[in-house]
């Protein structure tokens, strides 16, 4: 069992409210993800981070931001939540070898449901 | 353009049997296949990485083969047990990118009956 926590596991709001979606781990690992995944559906890339104060956008565009302020927390932040929004958003981690052999570690995901 | 696809898209069995999963690619170059197991509502969990120069990767009942030519893995399920059931999930990673871009599939779902 990866060391990669998720708060809150399940949410539901109103539009217009702002939400941060908590992600931490505890393996000292350098690079962090988000990915939104829709039922029955592929995992997408949303936002990553090679480590402390860098962030970038994945494929999917999404409104959200993160920051990475740690080296163990990652959060995401909807300024403006839209149903549109509802979605399960997971968080992960890996070590940061060289290109794509590593292997990333998911947290349990947070269930967004926007009314 | 990258791509995986698997099948069957669900699949239902009884406890004790035996299953495999199929998962085809197109990610070019290849660096790496993964399976990964999802359990309902929770992240996805590692069961084997295969790259380029492995066939088969075995982790207990879960075995997983790899043809690189055909660009074509199968995940093989024995002794199926009601634990098994959740979404198993091919993701393959080029070798493009210093970030090691992660494709993945939509994963087959499987429910394991007792």
């Amino acid at each position: 069992e990866a060391d990669i926590y998720q708060t809150p596991r399940y949410l539901v709001i109103g539009t217009g409210k702002k939400i941060t979606l908590e992600c931490s781990q505890t393996m000292g690992h350098d690079k962090m993800y988000w990915y939104q995944q829709d039922p029955g559906m592929e995992l997408h890339l949303i936002h990553y981070s090679y480590g402390v104060n860098s962030t970038e956008k994945g494929d999917l565009s999404s409104e959200s931001t993160v920051s990475r302020i740690r080296t163990e927390h990652f959060p995401l932040t909807l300024e403006s939540a839209r149903p549109s929004h509802t979605s399960q958003y997971l968080c992960a981690s890996s070590e940061g070898t060289s290109g794509g052999t590593d292997t990333q570690y998911f947290g349990p995901g947070t269930r967004l449901t926007v009314l | 353009k990258n791509q995986v696809e698997q099948s069957p898209q669900s699949l239902i069995i009884l406890e004790g049997k035996n299953c495999t999963l199929q998962c085809n690619y197109t990610v070019s170059p290849f660096s790496n296949l993964r399976w990964y197991k999802q359990d309902t509502g929770r992240g996805p969990v590692s069961l084997t990485i295969m790259t380029f120069s492995e066939n088969t990767k075995s982790n207990g009942r879960y075995t997983a083969t790899l043809d690189a030519d055909t660009k074509q893995s199968s995940l093989h399920i024995t002794a199926s047990q009601l634990s098994d059931s959740a979404s198993y999930i091919c993701v393959v990673s080029d070798r493009g990118s210093t970030l090691g871009r992660l494709y993945f599939g939509r994963g087959t779902q499987l429910t394991v009956w007792p």
